[in-house]
């Protein structure tokens, strides 16, 4: 079935250092990609989103692109900031029945 | 904040028992989507409705059973709790089958 693997955690960072999560999935289909974070004590959040080959998601200085060719969809950021200390999810969405299947989170954490 | 609503916050309950969980989605949504996130076997898909009818099951175990009412709030019912039901239980609503799911605050239920 379809799955999704990220890097194990936790990732240890200092502020303005550049980030990268590596997210890859294994999908039969051509599914859409996402990337959610929580924060400590709140729910999921939609941080980005891809939903074909060569597209790239961005917010909040956050982006990753989706690479088919390597069944990828890396998190990027050029500076993080302690605010940006949080867990963050890889997600996959097949066409056909539209549940979220995740990985396993990576936990970020950015030192002053 | 999402809009999602779920209730209650924190649940603390003995084996054997039942609890039942609420989600009210957020205004429009006619999907909602049932997750549970543990420690041993992180985020899972459990079920998902839409405008009143089951349309995907994931991981949802036999003692476990939903529904979603004519007003579009959903209720998750866990009967002959275990420990290892222990979890945090979110719910997601979206407006159609594939858009963007949008979480609730989720529910803590431990099992003692």
């Amino acid at each position: 079935g379809d799955s999704v693997t990220q890097m194990e955690g936790p990732v240890t960072l200092s502020e303005e250092a550049f980030l990268t999560i590596n997210c890859t999935y294994t999908a039969t289909g051509y599914p859409s990609l996402f990337w959610y974070v929580q924060y400590p004590g709140e729910g999921l959040q939609l941080l980005l989103k891809a939903t074909k080959a060569d597209d790239k998601g961005s917010n909040k200085g956050f982006e990753a692109t989706y690479r088919k060719e390597t069944t990828s969809f890396h998190l990027e950021k050029g500076s993080v900031q302690v605010s940006d200390s949080a867990v963050y999810f890889c997600a996959l969405s097949d066409n056909s029945n539209y549940q979220l299947i995740w990985g396993a989170g990576t936990k970020l954490i950015i030192k002053p | 904040d999402s809009g999602v609503t779920q209730t209650p916050k924190h649940l603390i309950t003995a084996t054997g028992q039942r609890v039942t969980l609420r989600c009210s989605p957020r205004s429009g949504d006619l999907s909602v989507y049932w997750y549970q996130q543990s420690l041993d076997q992180g985020l899972q898909f459990l079920i998902q409705y839409y405008n009143g009818e089951e349309r995907a099951k994931g991981n949802i175990l036999e003692r476990f059973s939903a529904q979603q009412f004519p007003d579009l709030h959903s209720e998750l019912n866990l009967s002959s709790l275990e420990l290892g039901d222990s979890a945090l239980y979110f719910c997601a609503s979206s407006v159609g089958q594939g858009s963007e799911q949008f979480f609730g605050p989720g529910t803590r239920l431990t099992v003692l």
